[in-house]
Protein backbone atom coordinates (compact mmCIF):
# COMPACT_ATOMS: atom_id res chain seq x y z
CA UNK A 1 0.00 0.00 0.00
CA UNK A 2 1.02 3.39 -0.99
CA UNK A 3 2.23 5.69 1.88
CA UNK A 4 -0.18 8.59 0.90
CA UNK A 5 -3.01 10.10 2.77
CA UNK A 6 -5.96 12.66 2.47
CA UNK A 7 -7.82 14.01 5.03
CA UNK A 8 -10.75 14.62 5.43
CA UNK A 9 -12.13 11.77 3.65
CA UNK A 10 -15.32 13.43 3.18
CA UNK A 11 -16.77 16.85 3.53
CA UNK A 12 -20.22 18.93 3.54
CA UNK A 13 -19.58 22.50 3.81
CA UNK A 14 -21.81 25.05 3.77
CA UNK A 15 -21.14 27.80 0.82
CA UNK A 16 -18.69 31.06 1.48
CA UNK A 17 -16.37 28.96 3.99
CA UNK A 18 -12.77 28.28 3.48
CA UNK A 19 -11.43 25.23 3.69
CA UNK A 20 -8.45 23.06 3.25
CA UNK A 21 -8.00 19.34 2.01
CA UNK A 22 -4.76 18.00 3.56
CA UNK A 23 -2.40 15.38 1.92
CA UNK A 24 0.70 14.07 3.28
CA UNK A 25 3.20 11.08 1.76
CA UNK A 26 6.06 9.42 3.47
CA UNK A 27 8.02 8.25 0.57
CA UNK A 28 10.07 11.17 -0.41
CA UNK A 29 8.48 11.64 -3.25
CA UNK A 30 9.69 15.49 -5.22
CA UNK A 31 6.34 15.43 -7.39
CA UNK A 32 3.05 15.95 -6.02
CA UNK A 33 -0.09 16.33 -8.07
CA UNK A 34 -3.89 17.28 -7.16
CA UNK A 35 -6.52 15.94 -9.98
CA UNK A 36 -10.10 16.68 -9.40
CA UNK A 37 -12.83 14.12 -10.55
CA UNK A 38 -16.57 14.27 -10.84
CA UNK A 39 -18.50 11.15 -10.80
CA UNK A 40 -18.21 8.39 -13.89
CA UNK A 41 -16.05 11.15 -15.38
CA UNK A 42 -12.44 11.88 -16.27
CA UNK A 43 -9.57 12.86 -13.75
CA UNK A 44 -8.72 16.37 -14.01
CA UNK A 45 -5.10 18.02 -13.21
CA UNK A 46 -5.74 21.32 -11.00
CA UNK A 47 -2.12 22.08 -9.46
CA UNK A 48 1.47 20.09 -9.43
CA UNK A 49 4.88 20.86 -7.52
CA UNK A 50 7.71 19.26 -8.61
CA UNK A 51 9.07 19.88 -4.93
CA UNK A 52 9.41 22.73 -2.19
CA UNK A 53 8.38 25.91 -3.09
CA UNK A 54 7.49 24.80 -6.68
CA UNK A 55 4.14 24.98 -7.16
CA UNK A 56 2.46 25.01 -10.79
CA UNK A 57 -1.45 25.62 -12.21
CA UNK A 58 -2.40 22.25 -14.09
CA UNK A 59 -5.13 21.70 -17.15
CA UNK A 60 -7.75 22.73 -15.65
CA UNK A 61 -8.57 26.34 -14.27
CA UNK A 62 -9.41 25.89 -10.68
CA UNK A 63 -10.06 28.87 -8.10
CA UNK A 64 -8.08 26.72 -5.41
CA UNK A 65 -4.51 27.33 -4.51
CA UNK A 66 -2.13 24.88 -3.04
CA UNK A 67 1.16 25.17 -1.23
CA UNK A 68 4.95 23.27 -0.68
CA UNK A 69 6.65 24.55 2.46
CA UNK A 70 7.73 20.86 3.40
CA UNK A 71 7.79 17.84 0.58
CA UNK A 72 5.66 15.48 2.14
CA UNK A 73 2.70 17.48 2.75
CA UNK A 74 0.82 19.53 -0.29
CA UNK A 75 -2.49 21.46 1.35
CA UNK A 76 -5.74 22.93 -1.24
CA UNK A 77 -7.19 25.34 0.00
CA UNK A 78 -10.55 27.14 -1.49
CA UNK A 79 -10.82 30.22 0.07
CA UNK A 80 -14.51 30.81 -0.52
CA UNK A 81 -16.37 27.34 -1.42
CA UNK A 82 -19.28 26.97 -3.84
CA UNK A 83 -21.71 24.52 -5.04
CA UNK A 84 -19.88 24.36 -8.48
CA UNK A 85 -16.68 23.31 -6.02
CA UNK A 86 -18.78 19.89 -5.17
CA UNK A 87 -16.40 16.79 -6.42
CA UNK A 88 -13.87 14.80 -5.64
CA UNK A 89 -10.34 15.50 -4.99
CA UNK A 90 -7.59 13.22 -5.60
CA UNK A 91 -3.94 14.03 -4.31
CA UNK A 92 -0.99 12.33 -6.34
CA UNK A 93 2.83 11.97 -5.26
CA UNK A 94 5.28 9.83 -7.72
CA UNK A 95 8.98 9.79 -8.03
CA UNK A 96 10.90 10.91 -10.71
CA UNK A 97 9.42 9.27 -14.19
CA UNK A 98 7.45 6.42 -12.75
CA UNK A 99 4.24 5.46 -11.39
CA UNK A 100 1.93 8.18 -9.17
CA UNK A 101 0.37 6.43 -6.06
CA UNK A 102 -2.86 8.28 -5.34
CA UNK A 103 -4.81 8.88 -1.71
CA UNK A 104 -8.02 7.85 -0.95
CA UNK A 105 -9.54 11.37 -1.99
CA UNK A 106 -11.49 13.62 -0.59
CA UNK A 107 -15.32 13.72 -1.60
CA UNK A 108 -16.37 17.60 -0.95
CA UNK A 109 -20.05 18.97 -0.95
CA UNK A 110 -20.99 22.51 -0.89
CA UNK A 111 -24.21 23.27 -0.04
CA UNK B 1 -6.65 16.72 -30.19
CA UNK B 2 -6.29 15.04 -26.38
CA UNK B 3 -2.75 13.88 -25.94
CA UNK B 4 -3.87 10.64 -24.64
CA UNK B 5 -6.86 8.52 -26.43
CA UNK B 6 -8.56 5.36 -25.33
CA UNK B 7 -11.14 3.19 -26.85
CA UNK B 8 -14.35 4.35 -26.18
CA UNK B 9 -16.61 2.63 -24.08
CA UNK B 10 -18.24 1.04 -21.95
CA UNK B 11 -17.25 -2.48 -23.04
CA UNK B 12 -19.72 -5.23 -21.59
CA UNK B 13 -18.01 -8.96 -21.58
CA UNK B 14 -19.42 -12.33 -20.60
CA UNK B 15 -17.34 -14.44 -17.45
CA UNK B 16 -14.63 -16.19 -19.66
CA UNK B 17 -14.61 -13.97 -22.69
CA UNK B 18 -11.25 -12.18 -23.67
CA UNK B 19 -11.03 -7.94 -23.89
CA UNK B 20 -8.37 -5.44 -25.29
CA UNK B 21 -8.41 -2.33 -24.91
CA UNK B 22 -5.96 0.39 -27.01
CA UNK B 23 -4.63 3.73 -26.00
CA UNK B 24 -3.10 5.90 -28.22
CA UNK B 25 -0.19 8.88 -27.52
CA UNK B 26 0.70 12.00 -29.15
CA UNK B 27 4.07 12.73 -27.71
CA UNK B 28 7.03 10.60 -29.55
CA UNK B 29 9.52 11.37 -26.74
CA UNK B 30 7.01 9.32 -24.17
CA UNK B 31 9.28 7.61 -21.80
CA UNK B 32 7.06 5.37 -19.51
CA UNK B 33 3.27 3.84 -19.69
CA UNK B 34 1.18 3.07 -17.48
CA UNK B 35 -2.47 0.90 -16.79
CA UNK B 36 -4.17 2.07 -14.19
CA UNK B 37 -6.98 0.57 -12.77
CA UNK B 38 -9.89 2.62 -10.94
CA UNK B 39 -13.12 1.09 -9.10
CA UNK B 40 -16.65 3.29 -8.58
CA UNK B 41 -16.11 6.63 -6.04
CA UNK B 42 -12.21 4.76 -5.37
CA UNK B 43 -8.58 5.90 -6.52
CA UNK B 44 -7.04 4.81 -9.60
CA UNK B 45 -4.25 2.19 -8.87
CA UNK B 46 -1.69 0.78 -10.74
CA UNK B 47 -2.48 -2.40 -12.66
CA UNK B 48 1.00 -2.45 -14.29
CA UNK B 49 3.88 -0.95 -16.33
CA UNK B 50 3.79 -1.17 -20.10
CA UNK B 51 7.56 -2.13 -21.32
CA UNK B 52 9.05 -1.85 -25.01
CA UNK B 53 8.90 -5.84 -25.24
CA UNK B 54 5.72 -6.17 -23.65
CA UNK B 55 4.48 -7.95 -20.42
CA UNK B 56 2.29 -10.52 -19.05
CA UNK B 57 1.40 -10.93 -15.42
CA UNK B 58 -1.28 -13.31 -15.12
CA UNK B 59 -4.58 -12.71 -17.52
CA UNK B 60 -2.76 -9.42 -18.12
CA UNK B 61 -1.02 -8.85 -20.85
CA UNK B 62 0.36 -5.06 -22.08
CA UNK B 63 2.42 -4.38 -25.17
CA UNK B 64 3.83 -1.09 -26.34
CA UNK B 65 3.91 0.18 -30.05
CA UNK B 66 6.52 3.08 -30.40
CA UNK B 67 6.31 3.15 -34.41
CA UNK B 68 2.57 3.31 -33.89
CA UNK B 69 2.50 5.56 -30.74
CA UNK B 70 -0.13 2.95 -29.51
CA UNK B 71 0.05 0.48 -26.03
CA UNK B 72 -2.83 -2.29 -25.25
CA UNK B 73 -3.96 -4.53 -22.46
CA UNK B 74 -5.64 -7.56 -23.44
CA UNK B 75 -7.67 -8.96 -20.35
CA UNK B 76 -8.05 -13.20 -20.47
CA UNK B 77 -10.82 -15.22 -18.99
CA UNK B 78 -12.47 -12.04 -17.38
CA UNK B 79 -13.94 -12.41 -14.06
CA UNK B 80 -16.57 -10.12 -12.46
CA UNK B 81 -13.98 -8.46 -10.44
CA UNK B 82 -12.38 -7.35 -13.51
CA UNK B 83 -15.13 -4.79 -13.83
CA UNK B 84 -13.64 -1.21 -13.40
CA UNK B 85 -12.24 2.01 -15.15
CA UNK B 86 -9.24 1.19 -16.75
CA UNK B 87 -7.48 4.47 -17.38
CA UNK B 88 -4.14 4.57 -19.50
CA UNK B 89 -1.07 6.51 -18.52
CA UNK B 90 1.74 8.25 -20.33
CA UNK B 91 4.94 9.72 -18.81
CA UNK B 92 6.17 12.21 -21.79
CA UNK B 93 9.17 13.01 -19.46
CA UNK B 94 9.73 16.70 -20.25
CA UNK B 95 10.35 18.69 -17.80
CA UNK B 96 6.57 19.20 -16.65
CA UNK B 97 3.81 17.76 -15.03
CA UNK B 98 4.65 13.34 -16.69
CA UNK B 99 1.61 11.53 -16.09
CA UNK B 100 -0.99 12.21 -18.58
CA UNK B 101 -4.38 10.41 -17.94
CA UNK B 102 -6.49 9.13 -20.67
CA UNK B 103 -10.29 9.57 -20.12
CA UNK B 104 -10.71 5.75 -19.67
CA UNK B 105 -12.20 2.61 -20.59
CA UNK B 106 -15.30 1.21 -18.90
CA UNK B 107 -15.49 -2.37 -18.30
CA UNK B 108 -18.58 -4.40 -16.86
CA UNK B 109 -18.24 -8.44 -16.61
CA UNK B 110 -21.32 -9.92 -16.29
CA UNK B 111 -21.96 -13.39 -15.45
Amino acid sequence: EADIYQTPRYLVIGTGKKITLECSQTMGHDKMYWYQQDPGMELHLIHYSYGVNSTEKGDLSSESTVSRIRTEHFPLTLESARPSHTSQYLCASSPENTEAFFGQGTRLTVV
Amino acid sequence: RKEVEQDPGPFNVPEGATVAFNCTYSNSASQSFFWYRQDCRKEPKLLMSVYSSGNEDGRFTAQLNRASQYISLLIRDSKLSDSATYLCVVNFGNSGYALNFGKGTSLLVTP
